[in-house]
């Protein structure tokens, strides 16, 4: 069974960067795209953006275009999530999670979650 | 944007009793573009119901969704032990895909 699997808990500085990867394993995967959705601490869900696997074909929420980048490793089925200019307001879960047939979709997948502090 | 308001916050019932829980749009929606999750402590979602009404593979059918236009609706029929949790509702038909504040169903 397919399983996605999260890289470990950071701690960042106000103003640097952070990369978290989301890779697939334990069998075929057969997901249409990967988004990134974050909780902070007490909070709701919120989208940072998706891509579509078999393109490569990203779109992100306004509120973090131009600091968000989400890319894909086909080969290792890999997906990353960066985040540039990191502020406290940063300091959150942040899961990858899977959509079936659509960018836009519901998450039928989720990672175990990764943990991001920002902090100076 | 789309805002999805969840209510209410929070709802104490007993087990064996019923939930409903709220979600109301900020405009119009179809209700193919309509999830639910379920969220426990130190856990990611899993989603329960799509497309408003559909539920996921393995939910139990105590679960149900319902609703039309901008107020949507998860009803638990009967309280189980491990449905205390937090709950989210989603749409996916307008980008950014957005979520609702959440609901917490406590043990009364």
């Amino acid at each position: 069974q397919v399983q996605l699997v999260q890289s470990g808990a950071e701690v960042r500085k106000p103003g640097s960067s952070l990369k978290v990867s989301c890779k697939a394993s334990g069998g075929t995967f057969r997901s249409y795209a990967i988004s990134w959705v974050r909780q902070a601490p007490g909070q709701g869900l919120e989208w940072l953006g998706g891509i579509i696997l078999i393109s490569g074909t990203a779109n992100y929420a306004q509120k973090f275009q131009g600091r968000v980048t989400i890319s894909t490793d086909e080969t290792t089925i890999t997906a990353y999530m960066e985040l540039n200019n990191l502020r406290s307001e940063d300091t959150a879960v942040y899961f990858c999670a899977t959509s079936p047939e659509f960018l836009f979709d519901a998450f039928d997948m989720w990672g175990q979650g990764t943990m991001v502090i920002v902090s100076s | 944007e789309i805002v999805l308001t969840q209510s209410p916050g929070t709802v104490s019932l007993s087990p064996g009793e019923r939930a409903t829980l709220s979600c109301r749009a900020s405009q119009i929606i179809s209700s193919t573009y309509i999830a639910w999750y379920q969220q426990k402590p130190g856990q990611a979602p899993r989603l329960l119901i799509k497309g408003a009404s559909s539920r996921a593979t393995g939910i139990p059918d105590r679960f149900s969704g319902s609703g039309s236009g901008t107020d949507f609706t998860l009803t638990i029929s009967r309280l189980e032990p491990e449905d205390f949790a937090m709950y989210h509702c989603q749409q996916f038909g307008s980008p950014p895909l957005t979520f609702g504040g959440g609901t917490k169903v406590e043990i009364k």
